[in-house]
């Protein structure tokens, strides 16, 4: 059963502290997204990778997140500094067009950032 | 701006009752469209899809739900709810030419024995 993984899931840091969070998208899977989840927001799409290229990230605060895609089996979130307002839910989900249009994502168990 | 609508926030329910939560959307082109639901404290999960065809889509667990176009909508509906169901459900789309899912704002059910 092919799952979407994340770590860490829950995390608490300080403000202005470093916050990594990784993401191991479902195997033959070339889409991955990042989400945020808040009761004020709902869910929020930061950005989005296809084969490892970024595709969207218009979603997310330039100035303090970062998203990569290392290899194919990695996408990382950084925030830096982090600050209380960052406190969420971040789910990763992966794709894959299976050769045209359609297609369903993946959702991963999900990242409980509380940043005090 | 493309928009996704979830008019019921929060609805309660008695086992054996039937469930329809409504779901609209703003896009005039072809969609894909999707049922996600969210159990306490676990991440998305999807309950079903409508990409083409029979616009009545089958889902898991029981759920089904109805694409009208004319309507706009994606409505999603269970004959008789359990004490299991209670969750968050979002309804999602997905414009035919992009990549990107817009959610609703989620419909939180809670279904009492």
């Amino acid at each position: 059963d092919a799952r979407v993984t994340q770590t860490p899931r829950h995390k608490v840091t300080e403000m202005g502290q470093e916050v990594t969070m990784r993401c191991q998208p479902i195997l033959g899977h070339n889409t991955v997204f990042w989400y945020r989840q808040t009761m004020m927001q709902g869910l929020e799409l930061l950005a989005y990778f296809r084969n490892r290229a970024p595709l969207d990230d218009s979603g997310m605060p330039k100035d303090r997140f970062s998203a990569e895609m290392p290899d194919a089996t990695l996408a990382t979130l950084k925030i830096q500094p982090s600050e209380p307002r960052d406190s969420a839910v971040y789910f990763c989900a992966s794709g894959s067009l299976a050769g045209g249009p359609q297609e369903t994502q993946y959702f991963g168990p999900g990242t409980r950032l509380l940043v005090l | 701006a493309q928009s996704v609508s979830q008019h019921n926030h929060h609805v309660i329910l008695s086992e054996a009752a039937s469930l329809e939560l409504g779901c609209n959307y703003s896009y005039g082109g072809t969609v894909n469209l999707f049922w996600y639901v969210q159990y306490p404290g676990q991440h998305l999960q999807l309950l079903l899809k409508y990409f083409s065809g029979d616009p009545l889509v089958k889902g898991i667990k029981g759920f089904e739900a109805e694409f009208i176009k004319s309507k706009f909508s994606f409505n999603l509906r269970k004959p008789s709810v359990q004490w299991s169901d209670t969750a968050e459900y979002f309804c999602a789309v997905t414009p035919y030419n992009t990549d990107k899912l817009i959610f609703g704002t989620g419909t939180r059910l809670q279904v009492f024995p």
